[in-house]
């Protein structure tokens, strides 16, 4: 089974700041299996990469993945009042099909 | 409006049953891989059980084998997961997804949730 280890597990950071969040798998992963999800109090997780560094259907370019191999990386460039939300990066394998990082939570400073 | 919507969820007692059920609409469902994830109270996403485009085509974490059963309807746009002899630990929200399309390993659309509570 491949895990996830997402870091830091919160992040305190002021609005415009820039944020950067990481995801490393315990075994090489591919890249167009690695995706990253923002979830708000209450709500469903909603997409927001996939296949490591393409945004999903509009999600503003603030939001950015990059990575590859076993250390993958959300960039929110600039940060807004609403992109403080917990985050999970999620990888499709094999057993189990689908694994998700233990999340980071992104509070404001 | 792509939309997905559970229902089903409640309270049951240890070793007990429960049917939840997820109507999907605003998309060709039957193209299209469907999930089952849940979130333990203030934890974080556990994926349950998934199901491709064709009946038969089903994957179950191992926490639950033997004990969930997924299927999908295609003729009503809809997913179910039966599961049976439920414990504690399966107390959740459980959240129907829809995978992308092909070649994309990731989830586009989710639904509200449903909470399962097992509990005597």
């Amino acid at each position: 089974e491949i895990v996830l280890t997402q870091s830091p597990g919160t992040l305190s950071l002021s609005p415009g700041e820039r944020a950067t969040l990481s995801c490393r798998a315990s075994q090489t992963i591919s890249s167009n299996s690695l995706a990253w999800y923002q979830q708000t109090p209450g709500q469903a997780p909603r997409l927001l990469i996939y296949g490591a560094s393409s945004r999903a259907t509009g999600i503003p370019d603030r939001f950015s993945g990059s990575g590859s191999g076993t250390d993958f990386t959300l960039t929110i460039s600039r940060l807004e009042p609403e992109d403080f939300a917990v985050y999970y990066c999620q990888q499709r394998g094999s057993s189990p099909l689908y694994t998700f990082g233990q999340g980071t939570k992104l509070e404001i400073k | 409006e792509v939309q997905l919507l559970e229902s089903g969820g409640g309270l049951v007692q240890p070793g007990g049953s429960l049917g939840l059920s997820c109507a999907a609409s605003g998309f060709t469902f039957s193209s299209y891989a469907m999930s089952w994830v849940r979130q333990a109270p203030g934890k974080g996403l556990e994926w349950v059980s998934g199901t491709g485009t064709s009946a038969g085509d089903t994957q179950y974490a191992d926490s639950v084998k033997g004990r969930f059963t997924i299927s999908r309807d295609n003729s009503k746009n809809t997913l179910h997961l039966q599961m049976n002899s439920l414990r504690a630990e399966d107390t959740a929200v459980y959240y129907c997804a829809k995978r992308g399309g092909s070649g994309t390993y990731a989830f586009d659309i989710w639904g509200q949730g449903t909470m399962v509570t097992v509990s005597s």
